[in-house]
């Protein structure tokens, strides 16, 4: 299975804190993307990483790659209670344009 | 900004009976998806679909589902005879490149 898995599955921090989530996946990807979907409503795009970039930033957002260790992270810097939201990593395996979706973690700011 | 657009944000059907979920894509987007998700778990593909015709299907998209581009705007995914299982909220995507626009979802009920 190509599919990304993200951990940790939930996770509960304080506004101010950073977040970090990481993904591992498990064969060769053209690009691995970050999403955000907010309870009951459809996806977002946050952030596309390409298999030759190992890093890029967006705004408060620090997304890594590490294609030798089939694995990424994003970090939140600076979190704030309206970033509570589930992200999902998703990866297009290389020759193929599906994305596959891991199950996401669960993160929670409070304020 | 343009946005993926779904209807009924909510259906409830009898077990056996078809339903039709309905999205209205991005305009000049290429490319268009069904995903699906069921409670609390991972973003499942369906099916994608370019130019007029499906260029990718998963396990999940039997012979009970189907997908239509009936008039240039619409794109419709189709389950024939719905079971159970297929309770879950379905998401249509569109994109020109890579990162995809979800639309809200419609969240199928069967019973």
């Amino acid at each position: 299975s190509q599919q990304g898995e993200e951990d940790p599955q939930a996770l509960s921090i304080q506004e101010g804190e950073n977040a970090t989530m990481n993904c591992s996946y498990k064969t060769s990807i053209n690009n691995l993307q970050w999403y955000r979907q907010n309870s009951g409503r459809g996806l977002v795009h946050l952030i596309l990483i390409r298999s030759n970039e190992r890093e890029k930033h967006s705004g408060r957002l620090r997304v890594t790659l590490d294609t030798s260790k089939k694995s990424s992270s994003l970090l939140i810097t600076a979190s704030r209670a309206a970033d509570t939201a589930s992200y999902f990593c998703a990866t297009d395996a290389a020759g193929y344009s599906t994305l596959t979706f891991g199950k996401g973690t669960m993160l929670l700011v409070s304020p | 900004e343009p946005e993926v657009t779904q209807t009924p944000s909510h259906q409830v059907t009898q077990m056996g009976q078809e339903v039709i979920l309905r999205c209205v894509p991005i305009s000049n987007h290429l490319y268009f998806y069904w995903y699906r998700q069921i409670l609390g778990q991972k973003v499942e593909f369906l099916v994608s679909f370019y130019n007029n015709e499906i260029s990718e299907k998963s396990e999940i998209f039997d012979d009970q589902f189907s997908v239509e581009r009936p008039d240039g705007s619409n794109f419709t995914l189709k389950i024939r005879s719905t079971k159970l299982e297929d309770s879950a909220m379905y998401f249509c995507a569109s994109s020109l490149a890579s990162s995809l626009h979800f639309g809200n979802g419609t969240r199928l009920t069967v019973t």
